[in-house]
């Protein structure tokens, strides 16, 4: 079946540091969403990407759906500690969603 | 509306208990959707429903999981003879399905499950 791989696993920063991540896939998607997640709590919706080549900005972070369908990008500008937090990508696979294994993200103040 | 919720939020329960989670997704959403998610790991689909009809059922459920959305808005998760392995967060998600790009799942807190 379709996977989602994360890179890096996970990633400890000064905070004001930018942040990059990525997701790929074996098979093509047709959209791309990003997540936080905080202890805890369910994952919080950052950004959706639809369009191949596509690139979208919400606040600091940044995102790209990747020209080959399968993969796409997450960056986070000048981090901060509120930034901490697991990030997935997913997509979508006859309406539900396939998850990657998270990139979890720490940052130092 | 303030989004996805269910309750509990928390629930403890020995070995062999039945439990039963519900979830209220945002009120004009039609779709509706439940994960599982253990320690380290992203979501796993176990089932979604659109209106009232549970469209697709993951290989996860097993026959002591069942999921009814009786009137097309909240929804219960049922596990029956639970069982240590069962233990995980218990995520509800929902969108507003139409045609075409779009239909951005919006999740709950989840209930987290520990089996005794």
């Amino acid at each position: 079946g379709q996977q989602l791989n994360q890179s890096p696993q996970s990633m400890f920063i000064q905070e004001g540091e930018d942040v990059s991540m990525n997701c790929t896939s074996s098979s093509i998607f047709n959209t791309w969403l990003w997540y936080k997640q905080d202890p805890g709590e369910g994952p919080v919706l950052l950004i959706a990407l639809y369009k191949a080549g596509e690139l979208t900005s919400n606040g600091r972070l940044t995102a790209q759906f990747g020209i080959t369908r399968k993969d796409s990008f997450l960056n986070i500008s000048a981090s901060i500690p509120s930034d901490v937090g697991i990030y997935f990508c997913a997509g979508p696979n006859t309406g539900k969603l396939i998850f990657g294994q998270g990139t979890t993200l720490q940052v130092k103040p | 509306d303030t989004g996805v919720s269910q309750d509990p939020r928390h629930k403890i329960t020995k070995r062999g208990q039945n439990v039963t989670f519900r979830c209220d997704p945002i009120s004009e959403h039609n779709r509706l959707y439940w994960y599982r998610q253990t320690l380290g790991q992203g979501p796993e689909f176990l089932t979604y429903f659109q209106n009232e009809a549970q469209l697709e059922k993951s290989r996860l459920l097993s026959d002591r999981f069942s999921a009814e959305r009786p009137k097309g808005s909240f929804s219960t998760l049922e596990i029956q003879r639970t069982e240590q392995g069962d233990s995980a967060m218990y995520l509800c998600a929902s969108s507003q399905w139409a045609s075409g790009p779009g239909n951005e799942q919006f999740f709950g807190p989840g209930t987290r499950l520990t089996v005794l």
